[in-house]
Parts: C-alpha cells; structure tokens; sequence
C-alpha cells in the first residue's frame, strides 16, 4: 500500500491564483482530513470528510473548498491565493466501522509546502 | 470549548536523562492518541491509548492514560538524540453530539549529545 499520497511536494504561487491539492489514500478509510501547519505551529483542521458525499468545515475554512466524490480521493482547492495561506498542508485519513463514530489514529501524508508571494 | 494542552512546549534535554510530557485536555474522552512530527517530515503514530489506565510502551517511550484526571502522560527513559522531534498528543471529543478530533501544541523536545 502506498498509503496517503500528496501532490505536489512544493508549490508557490502568486497572489490571487488558484490550485488544488491533491490527496489519495489506496487504505479503504472512510474518513479523511486536511490540516495546515504553519512554522512551529500545531495543526489547524480546515475540512474533514466521514465518506464519499459528505464533507464538513473544520476549524479555519475560509478560503479553501473541498469535495469528496470517492472514498480514494480529497482534493483541497485553494481558490484566491492570499499570503496568509503560506503553509505546509497535510492530508489524513482514518477508519472508523461506525458511520459518524468516534475518529480513530490517523494516516498522514507527506504535505504540500506552499507559498504565496 | 475543546482544548487540548501540552507542555512544556520546548524541551532540551541531555542524552541519558529522563524526562516526562503531559498532555491536559478539556473534555471527556476515551481514547487519545501520540504522534511524532520529525523536522520537515510528516506526522507519524506512535501510541493509541483507549481506556483509563492504558499504557503503552515502545523502546524508551511509554505513554499513560488517566481517563478522570484527563491526563496522558509520554516519559521518555534515558533519552538518545534520535528522539529529538516534536510531539503531539491528540483527543477525540464531542461537540453538540458531533465528535471533534483536537491536536494539542505540541512538544518540540531536543536531545543533547
């Protein structure tokens, strides 16, 4: 199994740009998240998804959107670049066997370090 | 409100030596979970702790849990410079029925040859 893969590595874009990032995970979990972590911070939730179809904001999800038409797959768009959202992004997915349940350890992606200039 | 505590936030330490991080949290849980962060890298589980009184142990790290205190505990036994990384605890929680799964601060602990 690969596990949790990210694309891309790295990325800098310029103000007012758009992209995806991109997450698959080949472990069959149902639920998924996207984090951001900035320098010598913690991680912040900005959207989690229990399965295909079913997405929910988390913490800090003002300018970013998701969509979850697969359980592999939870790409994370970025629509207005802003130099605020200079950070490293992480993707994880877990499983829980009850719809809605309690989450359970999370599998993490390597990240996508992003830069706005 | 969730919240999810550590501390101490920074550690130096020297190899050797012995050493304990606490892990505090606002709500009540039954599972809580350690992950390590190495620079630059992602994160990776460490511990999965489910009922009071859990503990588990790997090498020189062992993590408990106290379920009433909401307390887990990550000692570290005669620490060895690859140790050195940032260390996060994680809680499962719930808000108005829904579950929230909250990272604390983390601990950046740095190991002194």
């Amino acid at each position: 199994n690969a596990g949790v893969t990210q694309t891309p590595k790295f990325r800098i874009l310029k103000i007012g740009q758009s992209m995806t990032l991109q997450c698959t995970q080949d472990m069959n979990h149902n639920y998924m998240y996207w984090y951001r972590q900035d320098p010598g911070m913690g991680l912040k939730l900005i959207y989690y998804s229990v399965g295909a179809g079913i997405t929910d904001k988390g913490e800090v999800p003002n300018g970013y959107n998701v969509s979850r038409s697969t359980t592999e797959d939870f790409p994370l768009r970025l629509e207005l670049a802003a130099p605020s959202q200079t950070s490293v992004y992480f993707c994880a997915s877990s499983f829980t066997r009850l719809a809605g349940g309690p989450h359970n350890e999370q599998f993490f992606g390597p990240g996508t370090r992003l830069t706005v200039l | 409100e969730l919240k999810v505590e550590q501390n101490p936030l920074f550690l130096s330490m020297q190899e050797g030596k012995n050493y304990t991080i606490y892990c505090n949290y606002s709500t009540t849980s039954d599972r809580l979970y350690w992950y390590r962060q190495d620079p630059g890298k992602s994160l990776e589980s460490l511990f999965v702790l489910l009922s009071n009184g859990a503990v588990k142990q790997e090498g020189r790290l062992m993590a408990s849990l106290d379920t009433k205190a909401r307390l887990s505990t990550l000692h570290i036994t005669a620490a060895v410079h690859d140790l050195s990384a940032t260390y996060f605890c994680a809680v499962v929680g719930t808000t108005s029925g829904t579950y929230k799964y909250i990272f604390g601060t983390g601990t950046r602990l740095k190991v002194l040859a």
